[in-house]
């Protein structure tokens, strides 16, 4: 089975703190993503990557970077942190092609606490 | 731009209740469609998927029929069970572009 680790579970950092976000995935996933999920939001596109090095913006990239050096590994990296970055965060892959871009296998999220 | 409409949880229903879940969308051409769900603790995993008009997909017992003339792909189970109770996301997607979630419904399944 596909395997999306994120490094950390919790999280609590103090506003304008700087925060790497760690995932990995060990299928060879072309594709990997970061979505944020609050209560009554749903989930929101962070930032994509198609390939190594590649990055994307999705539909709420401000206050975010991401990092992609290698394959296998995609970080999310909030630089100041802020009360409003409390939620959490999800990781994901897929293998499909940009034309299908279908089926993802998510990590089971870091929650991330910003006092 | 692209969409994605459910229905505002949550949802309560006794073991073995019938269930819907209702979820529209608004595309241009022809997505495919999902239900990803997510149990406690646990990140998202894909229930049930449709590529084309007219499908249905299914899986553990949920189906849902992709209606393009509705613009529809309600989720339903006939009998739920207490293992069921999760969040449950439709979404969609169209060539080049990343999944676009629905807002999530929550199912409560109480014995």
């Amino acid at each position: 089975d596909v395997k999306v680790t994120q490094s950390s579970r919790y999280l609590v950092k103090r506003t304008g703190e700087k925060v790497f976000l760690e995932c990995v995935q060990d299928m060879d996933h072309e594709n990997m993503f970061w979505y944020r999920q609050d209560p009554g939001l749903g989930l929101r596109l962070i930032y994509f990557s198609y390939d190594v090095k590649m990055k994307e913006k999705g539909d709420i990239p401000e206050g975010y970077s991401v990092s992609r050096e290698k394959k296998e590994r995609f970080s999310l990296i909030l630089e100041s942190t802020s009360t409003n970055q409390t939620s959490m965060y999800l990781c994901a892959s897929s293998r499909d092609s940009v034309a299908t871009n279908e089926k993802l296998f998510f990590g089971s999220g870091t929650q991330l606490s910003v006092l | 731009g692209n969409s994605v409409t459910q229905m505002e949880g949550p949802v309560t229903l006794s073991e073995e209740a019938f269930l819907t879940i209702n979820c529209t969308y608004t595309a241009t051409g022809y997505p495919s469609l999902f239900w990803y769900v997510q149990y406690p603790g646990e990140g998202l995993q894909l229930l049930l998927k449709a590529t084309k008009a007219d499908d249905k997909g299914s899986n553990k017992g949920f189906e849902a029929t992709y209606r393009k003339e509705t613009t529809s792909f309600h989720l339903e189970k006939g009998s739920v069970q207490v293992s069921d109770s999760a969040v449950y996301f439709c979404a969609l997607s169209q060539a080049g572009t990343a999944l676009i979630f629905g807002k999530g419904t929550t199912l409560s399944v109480s014995s």
